[in-house]
């Protein structure tokens, strides 16, 4: 079945790095623009930041942009978010999410998020 | 950025009973715009995309509805599974925001 796994959440202390990553199986990675979405605790969803299918296409919310960095390995099926000078309003839970993308184009970037992974908690503290 | 406001914030209701959220766009997202179920302690599904398209394998009681600006999500005979927190969320334009929630408890 389509799944998505993520791994690689903690505790950290501020100004440090950290990365995640989602594993994808059951669909073809390599078609598929990849989110992620966080959610602090008790708090609503925020977007992140999206890939394309391939890698050549990123964007980022203005509140990470410069400090994260999204990445794919198609040959791993597996998605990165590479965090830098993370701050304590970073804290929550991270989801990484597959794309919806076209009936026309799978590769297009839908921005609709079809499948989502269980989330990892990260805890930005001193 | 485009800003999604549902209402209400939350709402008691009973097993059987008509369920209708409101989400509001700060500016015409045309058809952009798609509904999310979360129950607590587990991640997002989707529900609806395009405004009112049913996601695959997700039951004929919900349904949605809307364009430009206004949209409905409608649980047609709440079930015990559909209490959860729901979200909008618009896909018109980068970045995509969802709105604050709206918490579907039990009466």
């Amino acid at each position: 079945q389509v799944q998505l796994v993520e791994s690689g959440g903690g505790v950290v202390q501020p100004g440090r790095s950290l990365r995640l990553s989602c594993t994808a199986s059951g669909f073809t990675f390599s078609s598929y623009g990849m989110h992620w979405v966080r959610q602090a605790p008790g708090k609503g969803l925020e977007w992140v930041t999206i890939i394309s299918y391939d890698g050549s296409n990123e964007r980022y919310a203005a509140s990470v942009k410069g400090r994260f960095t999204i990445s794919r390995d198609n040959s791993k099926n597996t998605l990165y978010l590479q965090m830098n000078s993370l701050r304590a309003e970073d804290t929550a839970v991270y989801y990484c999410a597959k794309d919806r993308g076209y009936y026309y184009d799978t590769t297009g970037l839908a921005y609709v998020m079809d499948v989502w992974g269980q989330g990892t908690t990260v805890t930005v503290s001193s | 950025d485009i800003q999604m406001t549902q209402s209400p914030s939350s709402l008691s209701a009973s097993v059987g009973d008509r369920v209708t959220i409101t989400c509001r766009a700060s500016q015409s997202v045309s058809s952009y715009l798609n509904w999310y179920q979360q129950i607590p302690g587990k991640a997002p599904n989707l529900l609806i995309f395009g405004a009112s398209s049913l996601h695959s394998g997700v039951p004929s009681r919900f349904s949605g509805s809307g364009s430009g600006t206004d949209f409905t999500l409608t649980i047609s005979s709440l079930k015990p599974e559909d209490f959860a927190t729901y979200y909008c969320q618009q896909s018109y334009s980068t970045p995509p925001t969802f709105g604050q929630g709206t918490k579907v408890e039990i009466k």
